[in-house]
């Protein structure tokens, strides 16, 4: 079975802080993404990764940045948290871009005070 | 732009009830659709995942529907059990690589 952990489940941060956001996968898989969840917005994009040092920009990359140095491991990064920032946030990874179906962790709930 | 709408938003059922859930998309150009199911507060789990060439796919009580030209998908869950109750949520992949998800369908299943 794939599998995708996250480091925390649960954060608080104040408004300000550097906040780290980790993803591994256990598949060898190539391509890793970040999404948040809101309540009635569903699903959004934030970055995602085709391979190790590379990062596209989703829908809503604003106050975030990503870092992949390597292949299993795709780290979300929030510069300066704000309270707009207080989410789900939702890790997920695909074997390729043939392939395609995704595979998520167990979320992070952050907040961000 | 991909819009992803799901219908109900809600579905409250007694249990051993066979039920539907409904997925449409507005753009016919997309390379799969996967159903996810979803607990409170956690991850997504992947239920059914159909290619743009396939018309369904089954799963144990799920069967997954998918007509591209209507822009249309169903899951269908037979003898409903109250470990079904869950989020359930569509998502289309685009063919640029990217994947829209729809809001859900919160269902309930009543023992």
């Amino acid at each position: 079975d794939v599998k995708v952990t996250q480091s925390s489940r649960y954060l608080v941060k104040r408004t300000g802080e550097k906040v780290f956001l980790e993803c591994v996968q256990d598949m060898d898989h190539e391509n890793m993404f970040w999404y948040r969840q809101d309540p009635g917005l569903g699903l959004r994009l934030i970055y995602f990764s085709y391979d190790v040092k590379m990062k596209e920009k989703g829908d809503i990359p604003e106050g975030y940045s990503v870092s992949r140095e390597k292949k299993e491991r795709f780290s979300l990064i929030l510069e300066s948290a704000s309270t707009n920032q207080t989410s789900m946030y939702l890790c997920a990874s695909t074997k390729d871009r043939v392939s395609y179906e995704q595979y998520f962790g167990p979320g992070t709930r952050l907040t961000v005070t | 732009k991909q819009e992803v709408t799901q219908i109900p938003a809600a579905l409250s059922v007694p249990e051993g009830e066979n039920l539907v859930l409904n997925c449409s998309f507005t753009d016919s150009a997309i390379y799969n659709l996967q159903w996810f199911r979803q607990d409170p507060g956690k991850g997504l789990t992947s239920l059914l995942l159909i290619q743009s060439s396939q018309r369904e796919q089954t799963s144990g009580r799920l069967n997954a529907s998918l007509d591209k030209s209507s822009g249309r998908s169903t899951l269908y869950i037979a003898a409903s059990q109250p470990g079904d109750s869950a989020t359930y949520l569509c998502a289309v992949r685009r063919a640029n690589n990217d994947m829209r998800f729809g809001a859900g369908t919160r269902l309930t299943v009543k023992p």
